[in-house]
C-alpha cells in the first residue's frame, strides 16, 4: 500500500542533542511537509519542499532544517537551537490530494 | 495574508443531534478548502474538500460541509452524530501550494 512513514512514533532525547525525525513516502509525490502540532494552536509549517534537492522555509522553521537528497525522503533535523521542541510532528506529501503520516511524539528531558 | 480561524475550541453535541463545527477564512484569490479529522496520536485523515463546483461537498463518514463565498466560512456539518465522531477537527486553506490549518476544534459527542 502506497502512504506516509513516519519513525519512530515516539522519541526522546536529552536536552541540547540534535535528533533527525524520519519521513518516507512512497506515493511517488512532489512535494512534502513537515508540520508541528501544539495543543490549542492547529498545525504551524516548519518547512516545505516542492521538488528534489529544493526546500523552503515555513512560518516556524528556526531551529530546524531539513533536506530532499531523494524524492521519497524528507527528514526534519530537530536542533539544540530550536527552545521548544517538544510537540507532535506531522509529515505530509501532496501532489492533488495532501496524505499525511501517523506523526512523531518528539520529547525533550 | 491567508488565515483560517475556527472559533470554538470544543463543541459538546449529544448522540443523534445535529452537528456543525465552523470555520472562517481569508484568502485573496479562489481558495481551496479542507476538513481534516485527527485521532490521539495520530495523523490527520481526510474527510472533504471544496475546490470548485456545488457549495456543498458531501465527504467521508456521512460529513459535509457548505462554501459561502460571501461570508467566507467553510462550516463541516453532520446531520447525526455519532459517539464515535468525537475527535479532533481541523479546517484548512491550501492557495500558494501551502497548506495552512486553523487551530483546531475538539468535538465531543455523548451518549
Amino acid at each position: 500500500d502506497g502512504g506516509i512513514t513516519q519513525s519512530p512514533k515516539y522519541l526522546f532525547r536529552k536536552e541540547g542533542q540534535n535528533v533527525t525525525l524520519s519521513c518516507e513516502q512512497n506515493l511517488n509525490h512532489d512535494a512534502m511537509y513537515w508540520y508541528r502540532q501544539d495543543p490549542g494552536q492547529g498545525l504551524r509549517l516548519i518547512y516545505y519542499s516542492q521538488i528534489v534537492n529544493d526546500f523552503q522555509k515555513g512560518d516556524i522553521a528556526e531551529g530546524y532544517s531539513v533536506s530532499r537528497e531523494k524524492k521519497e525522503s524528507f527528514p526534519l533535523t530537530v536542533t539544540s537551537a530550536q527552545k521548544n521542541p517538544t510537540a507532535f510532528y506531522l509529515c505530509a506529501s501532496f501532489q492533488a490530494g495532501y496524505t499525511f503520516g501517523s506523526g512523531t511524539r518528539l520529547t525533550v528531558v | 495574508a491567508q488565515s483560517v480561524a475556527q472559533p470554538e475550541d470544543q463543541v459538546n453535541v449529544a448522540e443523534g443531534n445535529p452537528l456543525t463545527v465552523k470555520c472562517t477564512y481569508s484568502v485573496s484569490g479562489n481558495p481551496y478548502l479542507f476538513w481534516y479529522v485527527q485521532y490521539p496520536n495520530r495523523g490527520l485523515q481526510f474527510l472533504l474538500k471544496y475546490i470548485t463546483g456545488d457549495n456543498l461537498v458531501k465527504g467521508s463518514y456521512g460529513f459535509e460541509a457548505e462554501f459561502n463565498k460571501s461570508q467566507t466560512s467553510f462550516h463541516l456539518k453532520k446531520p447525526s452524530a455519532l459517539v464515535s465522531d468525537s475527535a479532533l477537527y481541523f479546517c484548512a486553506l491550501s492557495n500558494t501550494g501551502k497548506l495552512i490549518f486553523g487551530q483546531g476544534t475538539t468535538l465531543q459527542v455523548k451518549p
